[in-house]
């Protein structure tokens, strides 16, 4: 049984500071990782995708991957309460085979 | 372009009544999900297409769901006799390479 893992939350961050969200998969066979942000209400959006060992950067947003240790991270620096939402993780573990997503964490950015 | 759509956005019956979901996938992506997001709660796969390959249904709660795809184009998820723990957003995504791409969702609630 294929897992992805993140905690639950809530975790709360000062306005500001750096956001720093963990998953960690079973598998050591996996090809792509995402993150996805869901908003109370609303459907998952995808805001990064990795699929390389390293940190991958986009605006605010960083994810690092490091497949030997089978986590994969989401950084997000100079939160704003806008950041608050449910945070999922996704892996993908061979080409043309079925995303599995984390449960999701709960992050909020306190004023 | 249009993105992933789903019909109705929202859907009331009465307990025991069967309904059905309608999901359009963007044009050209090979495979389609359908997901139980029940309030506060995580994603639930419920079942996969992948082109003209044999669905995964491993997700799929009981033998009163069903959903069926033609080609790669629309789907539909059936509930059949409805009981109120399915009440909850079903939502639908289709898949490029490995990217989902998310319908806005069936709010169905069960009285």
């Amino acid at each position: 049984q294929k897992e992805v893992e993140q905690n639950s939350g809530p975790l709360s961050v000062p306005e500001g500071a750096i956001a720093s969200l963990n998953c960690t998969y079973s598998d050591r066979v996996s090809q792509s990782f995402f993150w996805y942000r869901q908003y109370s209400g609303k459907s998952p959006e995808l805001i990064m995708s990795i699929y390389s060992n390293g940190d991958k950067e986009d605006g605010r947003f960083t994810a690092q991957l490091n497949k030997a240790s089978q986590y994969v991270s989401l950084l997000i620096r100079d939160s704003q309460p806008s950041d608050s939402a449910t945070y999922l993780c996704a892996v993908v573990y061979s080409s043309a085979s079925k995303i599995i997503f984390g449960s999701g964490t709960r992050l909020s950015i306190r004023p | 372009g249009a993105g992933v759509s789903q019909s109705p956005s929202n859907k009331v019956t009465e307990k025991g009544k069967d309904v059905e979901l309608r999901c359009d996938p963007i044009s050209g992506h090979t495979a389609l999900y359908w997901y139980r997001q029940r309030l506060g709660q995580g994603l639930e796969f419920l079942i996969y297409f992948q082109g003209n390959s044999a669905p995964d249904k491993s997700g799929l709660p009981s033998d009163r769901f069903s959903a069926e795809r033609t080609g790669e184009s629309v789907s539909t998820l059936t509930i059949q006799r409805t009981q109120q723990e399915d009440s909850a957003v079903y939502l639908c995504a289709s898949t490029a390479t490995d990217t989902q791409y998310f319908g806005p969702g069936t709010r169905l609630t069960v009285l």
